[in-house]
């Protein structure tokens, strides 16, 4: 069965450092997210991505943030310089259309800023 | 804004028993309104979904209602067993796809 995978599972990182998580998606989806889930909290969204661009993105996802997708693989959020409070997990998630279907999610990367 | 709402936080019930878990969302554009369960440190997965145009679907143990007038929509599950112990999470999304996910519910099955 297709699945969506991110890698690393788990980054520590310094505080002001730049940080790149990575996410490869079910080949024939169309469509790209990325989520974050501070610890015991609800997932929250980020940033849609669709057709080489940004389709929109949440209040976090400010200007320290950013995505690509570099290839017809990768999708990738860049984090410019990290807080403590960006630690948490962060989830990409695919679907082939906007409409109605399943999200598909990785299994995530936690994010531990020291 | 776009929020969901979801209740309770935490549900413990006995093997066996029932489980309902209760979400209201916001915005009447909403269409598409899925389920996940999540366990600790891992990914959610989506255990079931409804979109706007349908009532009520099932699966096995687990079943959704939807009532799009009163904007609420709810996970049933029946003959809980303690592998059904996770944190569940109702989630709603229009045309753009995002989802809006709930508070999420802890959900406890003591044998």
């Amino acid at each position: 069965e297709p699945e969506v995978t991110q890698t690393p599972s788990h980054q520590v990182t310094q505080m002001g450092q730049e940080v790149i998580l990575r996410c490869v998606p079910i080949s024939n989806h169309l469509y790209f997210y990325w989520y974050r889930q501070i610890l015991g909290q609800k997932v929250e969204f980020l940033v849609s991505f669709y057709n080489n661009e940004i389709s929109e993105k949440s209040e976090i996802f400010d200007d320290q943030f950013s995505v690509e997708r570099p290839d017809g693989s990768n999708f990738t959020l860049k984090i410019r310089s990290t807080k403590l409070e960006d630690s948490a997990m962060y989830f990409c998630a695919s679907r082939w259309s906007e409409r109605g279907t399943e999200a598909f999610f990785g299994q995530g990367t936690r994010l531990t800023v020291v | 804004g776009e929020n969901v709402e979801q209740h309770p936080s935490t549900l413990s019930v006995q093997e066996g028993d029932s489980a309902v878990i209760k979400c209201t969302y916001s915005d009447s554009a909403s269409n598409y309104f899925p389920w996940y369960k999540q366990e600790l440190g891992k990914r959610p997965q989506l255990i079931i979904d409804i979109r706007s145009n349908v009532g009520e679907k099932k699966d096995q143990r687990i079943a959704v209602t939807l009532n799009k007038t009163a904007k609420h929509f709810s996970l049933h599950i029946t003959e809980t067993q303690p592998e059904d112990s996770a944190v569940y999470f109702c989630a709603a999304s229009k045309r753009g796809g995002k989802l809006i996910f709930g508070q999420g519910t802890e959900l406890s099955v003591k044998p």
